[in-house]
């Protein structure tokens, strides 16, 4: 059965670094997504993507977070300059219509 | 108030039991997912309904439009089946997808 990919599936970094994580969402399918789920609280909607742009943002999605797909395959969010408050487990996900998903397992980011 | 209420929070179980996890909301949807959150975290997409009834498995899922609740119900519970699972439904003015907080079920052998 066709997955969503993730790496690495844990990041540890400084405060203030900059992180990029990365996902391989299933071929065929045409929107992307990025959640995140600070430990012990409920997932949170981050970003989709859309035909190479954002569809739509959260309120947690502020100028220190950015999404591309450099390559057609890939599909990347990156964190300009992470503070602590960023640790969580963050999940991308992709589907071939806008609702029906396939998740990601997850990148597990530790800033300290 | 939350819009995606889950119940119960917490489930512990004998293995073999029927299990029902609750879902109830109070926005217009478009459809309903329930999730399933493994012990070291990764989701996986269980069913999404927009009406009617859906079966995997040992896995049943249910939805009323009207009521504006699902239930999520596992046949022959197994430890394997100790997870989070999460309803998150996908709000009709916005297109977002809002995520209950989950009902963390606990098999025991």
């Amino acid at each position: 059965e066709p997955e969503v990919t993730q790496t690495p599936s844990h990041q540890v970094t400084q405060m203030g670094q900059e992180v990029i994580l990365r996902c391989v969402p299933i071929s065929n399918h045409l929107y992307f997504y990025w959640y995140r789920q600070i430990l012990g609280q409920k997932v949170e909607f981050l970003v989709s993507f859309y035909n190479n742009e954002i569809s739509e943002k959260s309120e947690i999605f502020d100028d220190q977070f950015s999404v591309e797909r450099p390559d057609g395959s890939n599909f990347t969010l990156k964190i300009r300059s992470t503070k602590l408050e960023d640790s969580a487990m963050y999940f991308c996900a992709s589907s071939a219509q806008d609702y029906g998903y396939t998740f990601g397992s997850g990148t597990r980011l530790t800033v300290v | 108030k939350n819009e995606v209420e889950q119940s119960p929070q917490n489930l512990t179980a004998q293995e073999g039991e029927f299990i029902t996890i609750n879902c109830s909301y109070s926005v217009g949807i478009s459809a309903l997912h329930w999730l399933q959150q493994h012990p070291g975290g990764g989701i996986v997409s269980l069913f999404m309904l927009s009406s009617g009834k859906k079966k995997h498995g040992r896995l049943i899922a249910t939805i009323n439009i009207q009521e504006k609740h699902s239930s999520l119900h596992i046949t022959a519970s197994h430890p394997r089946d100790s997870a989070v699972y999460i309803c998150a439904v996908r709000r009709n003015r916005d297109d977002k997808i809002i995520f209950g907080k989950g009902t963390r079920l606990h098999i025991l052998p």
